[in-house]
């Protein structure tokens, strides 16, 4: 089942913060994020296992609340890189994910 | 490390002929690839699972003798779209699941084929 995203879009200037947040309506057992570029391939940021679990990656950082079967993406000071659209993945059975609909994020000048 | 390649990169073929795409994990075994479709300004869906030496596992509503998985090694899978449509252009994106200590659950995936039908 897909989780669901929010917001669907968010426009940045650069050095601002944003949250991202992904919720399921089935228990959650591990959240994957990804970020992906026009006409690429999504780039793994990272993954979280546990239920408050927290994580970082440079100034990206996100929190797993299992209870609530929701995650959170925190991008703080925002850089122009940033930009992109950011999609969580939620493992089935079989190890494959099924991907929220993203968040297109814009970090402007 | 955990590197997922995939040729062609880009790929432009007529209506009824067939389309091979090859994923390859290059500094990784894995035993499990995953084939997914991505549709203009739309989330990646799952087409398949694809387990090494074993038949693959399709999405419901993804036609099996269409899109046909072969997954020789553990370091490629292919997909072969037969008698390609023009609703089949689409970005067709790889993964791989790393898991060297058996505990992790990591996806990494492929550059992506961009199949355009004409």
């Amino acid at each position: 089942q897909q989780p669901v995203q929010s917001p669907q879009a968010v426009i940045l200037r650069e050095g601002e913060d944003a949250v991202i947040n992904c919720s399921s309506s089935k228990a959650l057992y591990s959240v994957h994020w990804y970020r992906q570029k026009h006409g690429e391939a999504p780039v793994f940021l990272m993954i979280l296992l546990k239920g408050g679990e927290q994580k970082g990656h440079e100034k990206i950082s996100a929190s797993f609340n299992e209870k609530k079967q929701q995650s959170s993406l925190y991008l703080t000071a925002s850089q122009l890189s940033y930009s992109g659209t950011y999609f969580c993945g939620t493992p089935n059975s079989g190890y494959a994910l099924n991907f929220g609909k993203g968040t297109s994020l814009l970090v402007t000048p | 490390g955990a590197v997922v390649s995939q040729h062609p990169s880009w790929v432009i073929c007529k209506s009824g002929t067939s389309v091979k795409i090859e994923c390859r994990s290059l500094d990784f075994q894995a035993t499990t690839m995953f084939w997914y479709r991505q549709f203009p300004k739309q989330s990646l869906m799952l087409m398949a699972t694809s387990n090494e030496g074993s038949k693959a596992t399709y999405e419901q509503g993804v036609e099996k003798d269409k899109f046909l998985i072969n997954h020789a090694s553990l370091t490629l899978s292919t997909l072969t779209v037969t008698s390609a449509h023009p609703e089949d252009s689409s970005f067709y994106i790889c993964s791989a699941r790393y898991d060297p200590v058996g505990l992790s659950y990591e996806q990494y995936f492929g550059p992506g084929t961009r199949l355009t039908v004409t």
